[in-house]
């Protein structure tokens, strides 16, 4: 099965720039989205498609995927970005397809 | 405005079999740019998907789980289900109905709008 690996924490201060990286055995060839969860609350996409924002998600989230790690980051981190963070792929050429990362947890000191 | 509600019972026996439903509004289960899907999140840890459907019926299980999983559609009712049977401890979880953007060159892609979720605990 495909496993994707995630940083279990990353800490920001206000205002700076917050990267999680997604793992995954030649993710580059994969498609990748990512997930905002707050505590509580159901999962909100916030990219898609490895660099594509929802038209509802600011403009300080943004997406890449180099090939050795697909990346979110978050500019101008804000004190409501602090949440669970997850990626996700669908991998086509097994039977387990739908593919989570374990999550990151980015707290804004 | 795309909604998804999950509804069922919130406690459930172990052994016994545990049945959700997914009623959608603002979009229809036969359009075919989507498939409709379950994810599951058990207290404190991370997302689980557990599966996919089209409005064809076909479905995509995950494998831990496919021996004990049926997803049906309901086109008439605009809803799609979930039954899972001999349910145990470890299906405790908060379980969440999702659509999710089909792309016809590459298949199945992100969820785009997800439920509420719903809190489903099984007691011994």
């Amino acid at each position: 099965s495909y496993v994707l690996t995630q940083p279990p924490s990353v800490s920001v201060a206000p205002g700076q720039t917050a990267t999680i990286t997604c793992g995954g055995n030649n993710i580059g060839a994969k498609t990748v989205h990512w997930y905002q969860q707050k505590p509580g609350q159901a999962p909100v996409l916030v990219v898609y498609d490895d660099t594509h924002r929802p038209s509802e998600i600011p403009e300080r989230f943004s997406g890449s995927n180099s090939g050795k790690a697909a990346t979110l980051t978050i500019s101008t981190v804000e004190a409501g970005d602090e949440a669970d963070y997850y990626c996700h792929v669908w991998h086509s050429s097994s039977e387990s397809r739908g593919v989570f990362g374990p999550g990151t947890k980015v707290t804004v000191l | 405005q795309v909604q998804l509600q999950e509804s069922g019972p919130g406690l459930v026996k172990a052994s016994e079999t545990l049945s959700l439903t997914c009623s959608i509004s603002g979009a229809s289960v036969n359009n075919g740019h989507y498939y409709w899907s379950w994810i599951r999140q058990p207290p404190g840890k991370g997302l689980e998907w557990i599966g996919s459907i089209y409005s064809t019926g076909t479905t995509y299980y995950n494998p831990s789980l496919k021996s004990r999983l049926t997803m049906s559609i309901d086109t008439s009712n605009n809803q799609f289900s979930l039954r899972l049977t001999s349910v145990t401890a470890s299906d405790t979880a908060v379980y969440y109905c999702a659509r999710q953007y089909y792309d016809f060159l590459s298949g199945p892609a992100h969820f785009d709008y997800w439920g509420q979720g719903t809190p489903v605990t099984v007691s011994s």
